[in-house]
C-alpha cells in the first residue's frame, strides 16, 4: 500500500564507497524527485525526472547521478562519497498538473564516516 | 538567497493555546503548499492555496494565501501534542513549474 517507497532505510559507509538508493512510487504520477535534507532541516532539490526525461538538475556534484528506469522509478547513485554527502535524501512523486504537490517517501538516512 | 521565508524558526506552546506561522517572500507563486513533517519520515502535504486571498480550513488548521500571492499563514487553534512537527511552506515562483522551493521550516513543540 506504500505510496512512495524508498531503499535503504539508513546507510551508514565509508568515505569513498559509491552507493545507491532507490525509490518506487505507485501512485501512477508522471514526475518523481530527489531532495536533500541537511541537518538544519532545510530541503533542497537535486533531481527531477518527467515521464524518465530529466527536466531539473541543480547544482548538484557530478558524484551524483539519477536513473529513472520508467515511471514509477528513480535511483539515485552517488560515487566517491565524501562526508558532506551526509543527509537525508527524499523521494517525492507528483502527478502531471499539480507539480507542488508532491508525496514523499520516508527518506534515507546517509552517514559518511 | 532565502525565496520564502518562514518565522518563527521555533515554537514551544502549551496544549490549547493557539498560534500562527508565517510564509513570506518578494517573488509571487502561483501557489503554496503547506506540509509537515514528523521526525524520521518525509513531508506530509496538509493543504494547497491557488487564489489570493484564499482561505481553506482543515480541522483546527487555517492557511491563508496572501491577496498578492507573496506570503502565507497558518493558524493553529487550540494547539495539541499531535500538532508537533516541522511545518514546512513550498511553492514554485512565478508561473509554477517542477522546481518546488521550500520555506526553512517551523518547529512546533507543543507540550501537554
Amino acid at each position: 500500500d506504500t505510496a512512495v517507497s524508498q531503499t535503504p532505510k539508513y546507510l551508514v559507509t565509508q568515505m569513498g564507497n559509491d552507493k545507491s538508493i532507490k525509490c518506487e512510487q505507485n501512485l501512477g504520477h508522471d514526475t518523481m524527485y530527489w531532495y536533500k535534507q541537511d541537518s538544519k532541516k532545510f530541503l533542497k532539490i537535486m533531481f527531477s525526472y518527467n515521464n524518465k526525461e530529466l527536466i531539473i538538475n541543480e547544482t548538484v556534484p557530478n558524484r551524483f547521478s539519477p536513473k529513472s528506469p520508467d515511471k514509477a522509478h528513480l535511483n539515485l547513485h552517488i560515487n566517491s562519497l565524501e562526508l558532506g554527502d551526509s543527509a537525508v535524501y527524499f523521494c517525492a512523486s507528483s502527478q502531471a498538473g499539480r507539480a507542488n504537490e508532491q508525496f514523499f517517501g520516508p527518506g534515507t538516512r546517509l552517514t559518511v564516516l | 538567497t532565502q525565496l520564502l521565508e518562514q518565522s518563527p524558526q521555533f515554537l514551544s506552546i502549551q496544549e490549547g493555546e493557539n498560534l500562527t506561522v508565517y510564509c513570506n517572500s518578494s517573488s509571487v507563486f502561483s501557489s503554496l503548499q503547506w506540509y509537515r513533517q514528523e521526525p524520521g519520515e518525509g513531508p506530509v502535504l496538509l493543504v494547497t492555496v491557488v487564489t489570493g486571498g484564499e482561505v481553506k480550513k482543515l480541522k483546527r488548521l487555517t492557511f491563508q494565501f496572501g491577496d498578492a500571492r507573496k506570503d502565507s499563514s497558518l493558524h493553529i487553534t487550540a494547539a495539541q501534542p499531535g500538532d508537533t512537527g516541522l511545518y514546512l511552506c513550498a511553492g514554485a515562483p512565478g508561473t509554477g513549474g517542477f522546481k518546488t522551493i521550500f520555506g526553512a521550516g517551523t518547529r512546533l513543540f507543543v507540550k501537554a
